[in-house]
């Protein structure tokens, strides 16, 4: 069995820049949901995503945007780069539903400069 | 607003303690509670999971407990090894899943040879 995997491992960009980050979630998962840790804080929520529709948001902006696409696999992109959205990625999956345990990747290291 | 809580932030033993980490949550109406570990740097490796009708689950030398009525959880390491080191993270589901998991902060856990 598949872990949760999780590219790239680590990336910069420049403020003002767009991003992608890509998450392969764990087979037999059919919801994926991605936080943002910022170093020395617990992972917050950005969103969850279910059979390709988001389905649940945390209190990020608009220019925090996914995909999940028909293999389960998810995008999180982020518009117009500020520099306080250098943090950990980490993507996380799982079977839909509060029963369930949630397999996190092991993130992707965004700086922005 | 669910906000969690861990006390302390930080904790040193000397090898083979047993252990006891704690973790608040201020609103009862949770689904589940989850624990989990994070070693420097990388993604999160579930613990334990504790559905809001349980009491307690257990997985070898680590045994965690729900009071839902408090607000309360702890997480109890017993025998304490080296390799014990690492962030561990409380989280709480109060949505059912579509709203993501609420963390804590995190204890930061030395185990000393």
């Amino acid at each position: 069995e598949t872990g949760v995997t999780q590219s790239p491992t680590h990336l910069i960009k420049t403020r003002g820049q767009q991003v992608t980050l890509r998450c392969s979630s764990q087979s037999g998962h059919n919801t994926v949901s991605w936080y943002q840790q910022a170093l020395g804080q617990g992972p917050q929520f950005i969103f969850q995503y279910y059979r390709e529709e988001e389905n649940g948001r945390g209190n990020f902006p608009p220019r925090f945007s996914g995909l999940q696409f028909p293999n389960y696999s998810s995008e999180l992109n982020v518009n117009a780069l500020e520099l306080d959205d250098s943090a950990l990625y980490l993507c996380a999956s799982s079977l839909s539903g509060s029963l369930y345990e949630q397999y996190f990747g092991p993130g992707t290291r965004l700086t922005v400069t | 607003k669910q906000e969690v809580t861990q006390i302390p932030a930080a904790l040193s033993v000397p090898e083979g303690e047993n252990l006891v980490l704690n973790c608040s949550f201020t609103d009862s109406a949770i689904y589940n509670l989850q624990w989990f570990r994070q070693d420097p740097g990388k993604g999160l490796t579930s613990l334990l999971l504790i559905q809001s009708s349980q009491r307690e689950q257990t997985s070898g030398r680590l045994n965690a407990s729900l009071d839902k009525s408090s607000g309360r959880s702890t997480l109890y390491i017993a025998a304490s090894q080296p390799g014990d080191s690492a962030t561990y993270l409380c989280a709480v589901d109060s949505g059912g899943g579509a709203d993501g998991l609420t963390f804590g902060k995190g204890t930061h856990l030395i185990i000393q040879p």
